[in-house]
């Protein structure tokens, strides 16, 4: 019964290190989405992917990279991270469109000192 | 493009009072309406949504919305409120049509006392 599956759950970086942030779904689900969350703040889509190979941004995507060689696994990069890239992160993922509801994984916490 | 505003950013409230959470969009476009809680330290979970169809739907929770086109609006209601709904609220779009990316609002923060 495992849905979205976040990993680090907690990271500290340092300005300038770089880190991956992994994802993983286990509902076969095509669409794959990367979002932050700051504080007092709703979410705002970073990237998103509608299937393994096919990938497209967000509102927010400088500073990211994603890559989807499977329809399971989402990872998300960081490259150089500055402060501005201290948040929250959630991954989360939906069968298709047509309204269907899409899956949160537990969060990320990210803080870069 | 869509934009959703939750126009309570907190909402303090009795333990088995009624609650209402606002919440109004703007889109050119037909668009799905979602509700999102989060409890503390945790991710998102579905409260309910509106696809089409009847304009007053229930979710879990015991918690119902009522999508309003001619107001743009799709507030959130509970007639009873428990400690345990205390928690962060958040109301999403999505356009119809295209690939579903939900825009959020900024959310209301519930807060029940006993």
């Amino acid at each position: 019964n495992a849905g979205v599956t976040q990993t680090p759950k907690f990271r500290i970086l340092k300005i300038g290190q770089s880190m991956t942030l992994q994802c993983a779904q286990d509902m076969n689900h095509n669409y794959m989405y990367w979002y932050r969350q700051d504080p007092g703040m709703g979410l705002k889509l970073i990237y998103y992917s509608v299937g393994a190979g096919i990938t497209d941004k967000g509102e927010v995507p400088n500073g990211y990279n994603v890559s989807r060689s499977t329809t399971e696994d989402f990872p998300l990069r960081l490259e150089l991270a500055a402060p501005s890239q201290t948040s929250v992160y959630f991954c989360a993922s939906s069968l298709d469109t047509s309204g269907n509801t899409i899956y949160f994984g537990e969060g990320s916490w990210l803080t870069v000192v | 493009a869509q934009s959703v505003t939750q126009l309570d950013s907190q909402v303090p409230v009795f333990e088995e009072a009624p609650v209402e959470l606002r919440c109004n969009y703007s889109s050119s476009v037909s668009v799905y309406l979602f509700w999102y809680v989060q409890y503390p330290n945790q991710g998102l979970q579905l409260l309910l949504k509106y696809l089409s169809g009847s304009t007053l739907v229930k979710g879990i929770n015991g918690f119902e919305a009522e999508f309003n086109k001619s107001q743009t609006s799709f507030h959130l209601r509970k007639p009873s409120v428990h400690i345990s709904d205390t928690a962060e609220y958040f109301c999403a779009v999505t356009r119809v049509q295209g690939a579903q990316k939900l825009v959020f609002g900024q959310g209301t923060r519930l807060t029940i006392n006993p």
